[in-house]
């Protein structure tokens, strides 16, 4: 089974700050996810990615594939970004349906 | 737009009562799963379904059952609510391999 480490677990930055949020995998993998949930549970996926570098507004994540390394960066934060940030990767390696989820990071933007 | 929903938002149940809870999505995927989240344990996979009638166990089956009729609605039974049982639980559904998971708002049960 994949396991997922993400860091750090908590993260408290001001308004306007760059923010990073880091995931490790221990198993090669063909893609990766990064979540959102914020308070009240509802979760939405952010990004998938299986190379490179994908950006989505102020949102960019990364990933490493040889160093089984995936990062997430939140440019200009923002209050409304406050949320727990969850990367997720398959289960074992092979099949993209299930998967294995990090203990997640919460990020809280203070204005 | 994807809609993944589920039955109720909050439920209070006793201890030993049956427990019903139910997913609906609405985009005519294939895949289905149910997980439960608990702080400082993230989210674990209980089940799965890849089709109508067909199931697979995930990492924390135990206690828990599934049922898969209609391809749109998968629904997890808790046989017997037990106090560990108190969770946040999670549906979400896939179209196909490499494809976003849809989560549903999540259902709050505590178990008295």
């Amino acid at each position: 089974k994949n396991e997922v480490e993400q860091s750090p677990q908590n993260l408290t930055a001001q308004e306007g700050e760059f923010i990073t949020i880091n995931c490790s995998y221990s198993v090669g993998i063909s893609a990766l996810h990064w979540l959102q949930q914020h308070p009240g549970g509802g979760i939405v996926s952010l990004f998938m990615l299986s190379s490179g570098k994908k950006k989505h507004g102020r949102l960019i994540a990364t990933i490493n594939i040889q160093e089984k390394h995936s990062s997430l960066h939140i440019t200009a934060s923002h209050p409304r970004d406050s949320a727990v940030y969850i990367c997720a990767v398959p289960h074992s390696g092979g099949s993209n349906y299930k998967l294995t989820f990090g203990k997640g990071t919460l990020l809280t933007v203070n204005p | 737009d994807v809609k993944v929903t589920q039955s109720s938002r909050y439920l209070v149940k006793r201890t030993g009562e049956k427990v019903f809870l139910e997913c609906v999505q609405d985009m005519d995927h294939e895949n289905m799963f149910w997980y439960r989240q608990d702080p400082g344990l993230g989210l674990r996979l209980i089940y799965f379904s890849y089709d109508v009638k067909m199931k697979e166990k995930g990492d924390i089956p135990e206690g828990y059952s599934v049922s898969r009729e209609k391809k749109e609605r998968f629904s997890l039974i808790l046989e017997s609510a037990s106090t560990s049982q108190t969770s946040m639980y999670l549906c979400a559904s896939i179209s196909g391999q490499g494809e976003t998971q849809y989560f549903g708002p999540g259902t709050r049960l505590l178990v008295l």
